[in-house]
């Protein structure tokens, strides 16, 4: 199985500011890596795919690199609906796998 | 607009059994990958089971196999999930999500989910 870690856990951002989260995959998962965000009592949405390509809807202030192992997602000016819990899943092998989510909370 | 639904969670003792539903609409349901993801209280995602469009190629997670199945009715638009000897740790909101058109790719679209609870 694949294991996803997500770093930080937690990251304070103030808005307008830029915010930077990582993901890592315990094995190459090739550029096979979806970004999602979460809001309370909401199911998840997607935000980027193919690890870096932005899912119909979704501003451009959200973008995502890396492949292999390192991937990141940046949101370069975080605004007020931002605020949220960010997931990352590799489709690359079964299982599929997530992370374990990065809060991104108001600072 | 897509829109998926699910239903048929509550209270269920541990040991039982429980059908979960997922009502599709706004695609055409035939041609797309289904999937179910659940989240425990609390905590993160956690992908439970895949199933390509015509049912040809099914996937489950380690921790479910044997004990859940996942099924579609393509003539009705919908997905299923049966769950039997249900444990404690299944405690989760399940949520239904679309894939691609083909298996192992990223969820575009999901429910709002239903809490399954495992207590006795």
């Amino acid at each position: 199985e694949i294991v996803m870690t997500q770093s930080p856990a937690t990251l304070s951002v103030s808005p307008g500011e830029r915010a930077t989260l990582s993901c890592r995959a315990s094995q190459s998962v090739s550029s096979n890596l979806a970004w999602y965000q979460q809001k309370p009592g909401q199911g998840p949405r997607l935000l980027i795919y193919g690890a870096s390509t932005r899912a119909t809807g979704i501003p451009a202030r959200f973008s995502g690199s890396g492949s292999g192992t390192e991937f990141t997602l940046t949101i370069s000016s975080l605004q007020s609906e931002d605020f949220a819990v960010y997931y990352c899943q590799q489709y690359n092998n079964w299982p599929l796998t997530f992370g374990g989510g990065t809060k991104v909370e108001i600072k | 607009e897509v829109l998926l639904v699910e239903s048929g969670g509550g209270l269920v003792k541990p040991g039982g059994s429980l059908r979960l539903s997922c009502a599709a609409s706004g695609f055409t349901f035939s041609h797309y990958c289904m999937n179910w993801v659940r989240q425990a209280p609390g905590k993160g995602l956690e992908w439970v089971s895949s199933i390509t469009s015509s049912s040809d190629d099914i996937h489950y997670a380690d921790s479910v196999k044997g004990r859940f199945t996942i099924s579609r009715d393509n003539a009705k638009n919908s997905l299923y999930l049966q769950m039997n000897s249900l444990r404690a740790e299944d405690t989760a909101v399940y949520y239904c999500a679309r894939g691609w058109a083909y298996s192992g790719s990223p969820f575009d679209n999901w429910g709002q989910g239903t809490l399954v609870t495992v207590s006795s």
